[in-house]
């Protein structure tokens, strides 16, 4: 069975930085994209960031690029999102997710999600 | 940034009913739209990807079109576990959502 289990998420201050990481299990991690997706509280969804299968290749929304690193280790079946100089709008349920295994289809398996609490 | 405009942003049926759900893509994106569900205080789920093929495992009843930019979810007969909220969201640069649309009873 796919398993996407985030790490606790937490309160943290405006300028702050924060390492987020999900663990996955099920199946073969290194054979995926994987992604960053967020949802402010009340709010839609929005995509935050995407990492090839290799970690060489990565995409950012334009709302985290410079502030935000999505990163790998395909050894510990581990996908990572370091966010710094995080602000009040950045507070959220960050979940990840797994791409689908035909480009561009979206994500297929989720995480339950961690919120992310950015104070001012 | 390609830009989704999806419409309503609720709306109100019964069971039984036909429910569309649109979305407008702000350029030509190759019918590269998926749709998902979202219940509250869950992750969500892919209901259809490429505009109209089917995720493994979703009920036939759902079913997505494409004319050039604009883009259709259709729930054929609304049963009572489809109440939730549904987003679009473009494929062809890397990922873009729509707003939502609730559909409620």
């Amino acid at each position: 069975e796919v398993q996407l289990v985030e790490s606790r998420g937490g309160l943290v201050q405006a300028g702050g930085s924060l390492r987020l990481s999900c663990s996955a299990s099920g199946f073969y991690f290194g054979q995926y994209w994987m992604s960053w997706v967020r949802q402010a509280p009340g709010k839609g969804l929005e995509w935050v960031a995407n990492i090839g299968q290799d970690g060489d290749d990565k995409n950012y929304a334009d709302s985290v690029k410079g502030r935000f690193t999505i990163s790998r280790d395909n050894a510990r079946d581990l996908l990572y999102l370091h966010m710094k100089s995080l602000r009040v709008g950045d507070t959220a349920v960050y979940y990840c997710a797994r791409d689908h295994i035909i480009a561009s289809a979206g994500s297929d398996r989720w995480g339950q999600g961690t919120l992310v609490t950015v104070s001012s | 940034e390609i830009r989704m405009t999806q419409f309503p942003s609720s709306l109100s049926a019964s069971v039984g009913d036909k429910v569309t759900v649109s979305c407008r893509s702000s350029q030509t994106i190759n019918n590269l739209v998926n749709w998902y569900q979202q219940k509250p205080g869950k992750p969500p789920t892919l209901l259809i990807y490429n505009s109209n093929t089917l995720e493994s495992g979703v009920p036939s009843r759902f079913s997505g079109n494409a004319s050039g930019t604009d883009f259709t979810l259709t729930i054929s007969c609304l049963k009572p576990e489809d109440f939730a909220t549904y987003f679009c969201q473009q494929g062809y640069s890397t990922y873009t959502f729509g707003q939502g649309t609730k559909v409620e009873l």
